[in-house]
């Protein structure tokens, strides 16, 4: 079966601008992660997202949101862009549940510049 | 509540053991470990439960101790393959996939 894909793989954005990553999860998983990748930082949460709802939010500031839609597709938006948030973000979906594998994306690579 | 990994990097030659640790201030209901090759995405390993129940597709031993909040990953007799970051992750209280993931260790394999 198709695994988890995000959308654009690669960025490049110019301070102050907004930008939307896509990924589409696993066929019949219901949960989203977004995590943000940074050199020596490891995987940050951001947030995650379980039918259309977002369960829990990271520790990031308000420029970053995202969403879920019906067919558990999920975006995020992270707006007024700064230079410190060039990083690798990367999605990964799960069935439902604390005991069940996470599978993640590719990632989205942005530089912001 | 960030889980805490040591070492943070551990350099081997094939054949020699490694073992990762993680740990956590609060209490566990589940550790997942995860491993990251340089420019890939990160990849299941196993799950420790609480009870003993190990979910896992990898034949990699681990632990759970969780009385103390900690959980160790036993890499024996490793291969060039096992290189990479392992990261440990838990899950927040009302998550249905989503997890905390420590800083990672990197773990280099060398011939």
């Amino acid at each position: 079966k198709a695994g988890v894909t995000q959308t654009p793989r690669y960025l490049i954005k110019t301070r102050g601008q907004q930008v939307t990553l896509s990924c589409s999860p696993i066929s019949g998983h219901r949960s989203v992660s977004w995590y943000q990748q940074t050199p020596g930082q490891g995987l940050q949460f951001l947030f995650e997202y379980f039918s259309e709802t977002q369960r829990n939010k990271g520790n990031f500031p308000g420029r970053f949101s995202g969403r879920q839609f019906s067919n558990s597709r999920s975006e995020m938006n992270v707006s007024t862009l700064e230079l410190g948030d060039s990083a690798l973000y990367l999605c990964a979906s799960a069935r439902s549940g604390r005991e069940t594998e996470a599978f993640f994306g590719q990632g989205t690579r942005l530089t912001v510049v | 509540q960030q889980p805490v990994q040591s070492p943070q990097a551990v350099i081997l030659r094939e054949g020699e053991d490694a073992v990762i640790n993680c740990s956590s201030s609060k209490a566990l209901y589940s550790v997942h470990w995860y491993r990251q090759k340089h420019g890939e995405a990160p990849v299941f390993l196993m799950i420790l439960l609480k009870g003993g129940e190990q979910k896992g597709h990898e034949k990699i031993s681990a632990s759970f101790n969780e009385k103390k909040q900690q959980s160790s990953l036993y890499l024996t007799a490793s291969q060039l393959s096992y290189s990479g970051t392992y990261f440990c992750g838990t899950p927040l209280r009302g998550s249905q996939g989503n997890l905390i993931f420590g800083k990672g260790t990197k773990l280099s394999v060398k011939p």
